[in-house]
């Protein structure tokens, strides 16, 4: 098993331009998450997904879109990157089987600079 | 809400000192809680996990109980190495919600030679 992939490792940007960081799981996980984590700030949620087709809000969602098309992949958008948006990015992933004893799983991150 | 709070760092220690690193949780109910360890350039992977009061999470060397009276969760071990050197995390999964997870802001420790 692969466990928790990220795609791409590492990325520059410019401002103003569109990304997608793409996160698959093999886990036959239900739940899915998007972390950033800055110096200082530990992890901050973005957004997360329940269940294939859905999604919600985090912490920090502003400026940033996902989508759950497959229960195995959660993507993770940037419309117009901006120099804030300069973080690494952590997907994790977490089993609905066995309720809130249950850890999640991470991925190895994405490294983005935006210029 | 539900919350996390752990000791600032960075620890710096020799290597075979004692460890501690303290972390205490604001939340309702009976959450779960979770030590993770980040190595440099790499993702957060479970240390150790407690699921209810009491019990203790142990792994590596490391431990941790579940203390529900003072509402703790403090890492501990007791003769560190250097490569123990990483950031940990204490983290708990809400009782009520378990969709969500909060973390603590992590704590680096370096352990010299």
């Amino acid at each position: 098993n692969a466990g928790v992939t990220q795609t791409p490792k590492f990325r520059v940007l410019k401002t103003g331009q569109s990304m997608t960081l793409l996160c698959a799981q093999d886990m036959n996980h239900e739940y899915m998450y998007w972390y950033r984590q800055d110096p200082g700030m530990g992890l901050r949620l973005i957004h997360y997904s329940v269940g294939e087709g859905t999604t919600a809000k985090g912490e920090v969602p502003d400026g940033y879109n996902v989508s759950r098309l497959k229960k195995q992949n959660f993507l993770l958008g940037l419309e117009s990157a901006a120099p804030s948006q300069t973080s690494v990015y952590f997907c994790a992933s977490r089993p609905l089987a066995g309720g809130g004893d249950n850890e999640q799983f991470f991925g190895p991150g994405t490294r983005l600079t935006v210029l | 809400g539900d919350s996390v709070t752990q000791m600032e760092g960075p620890v710096t220690l020799s290597e075979e000192a004692f460890l501690t690193i303290n972390c205490t949780y604001t939340a309702t109910g009976y959450p779960s809680l979770f030590w993770y360890v980040q190595y440099p350039g790499e993702g957060l992977q479970l240390l150790l996990k407690a699921t209810k009061a009491d019990d203790k999470g142990s792994n590596k060397g490391f431990e941790a109980t579940y203390r529900k009276e003072t509402t703790s969760f403090h890492l501990e071990k007791g003769s560190v190495q250097v490569s123990d050197s990483a950031v940990y995390f204490c983290a708990l999964s809400s009782f009520y919600n378990f969709n969500k997870f909060y973390f603590g802001s992590g704590t680096k420790l370096n352990v010299k030679p």
